[in-house]
């Protein structure tokens, strides 16, 4: 099946301990990217990834890091995360052939105290 | 840089009501244009996608958006709502070169008995 998943779908934290959000997918595609979504704010981009060893700010990074060592795989990296980083991620991909429709992962449900 | 605007924030609607949410973007070329639909406690679901065309498009569950170039609007409709339809939705634009969607802030629709 294809599909977009992420780990952990729930998380709880204490402010300044890292923490890494896994993306994988299975669909061979180029393009990755992550979100957060905020009451009243939509969908921002944090960060996306056009390629392997490609990666490019969104809307929102500060705080964020992100990596892409392999086709599959996008993690987002929180290395002192804030209780301002409490929210809902999501990861998402696409091909890079013409079509933007992204395909997006169940979400992630950060909490940071 | 492209954007787009929800301007309802809730609706309520009856079952069996016909429903409209509307969707105004900002883009300077033709747009790739898309409605995503989210369930409490899922992830995102593509319901239906314009890129270019007949400018009303069928998407799944009985929605269809129509595409306005002159009112810079693509809203979605569906004649009549179900009970299982109560959700958020999400409008989105994506334009350039880098994959880049951008969505709207969402319109939470809730549907009574």
């Amino acid at each position: 099946e294809a599909q977009v998943t992420q780990n952990p779908r729930y998380l709880i934290t204490v402010t300044g301990k890292k923490l890494t959000v896994t993306c994988s997918q299975n669909m061979n595609h180029e393009y990755m990217s992550w979100y957060r979504q905020d009451p009243g704010l939509g969908l921002r981009q944090i960060y996306y990834s056009m390629n392997v060893e490609v990666t490019d700010k969104g809307d929102v990074p500060e705080g964020y890091k992100v990596s892409r060592k392999e086709k599959r795989n996008f993690p987002l990296i929180l290395e002192s995360p804030s209780p301002n980083q409490t929210s809902l991620y999501f990861c998402a991909s696409s091909p890079l052939t013409g079509s933007y429709e992204q395909y997006f992962g169940p979400g992630t449900r950060l909490t940071v105290t | 840089a492209q954007s787009v605007t929800q301007p309802d924030i809730h609706i309520t609607v009856s079952e069996g009501a016909s429903l409209e949410l509307r969707c105004n973007y900002s883009y300077g070329a033709t747009p790739y244009l898309f409605w995503y639909v989210q369930s409490p406690g899922q992830g995102l679901q593509l319901l239906l996608k314009y890129f270019s065309g007949d400018t009303l498009v069928q998407g799944i569950k009985g929605f269809e958006a129509e595409f306005k170039r002159s009112q810079s609007s693509f809203n979605l409709r569906k004649p009549s709502v179900h009970w299982s339809d109560a959700a958020e939705y999400f409008c989105a634009v994506g334009a350039g070169n880098n994959n880049d969607m951008r969505f709207g802030a969402g319109t939470r629709l809730t549907v009574k008995p």
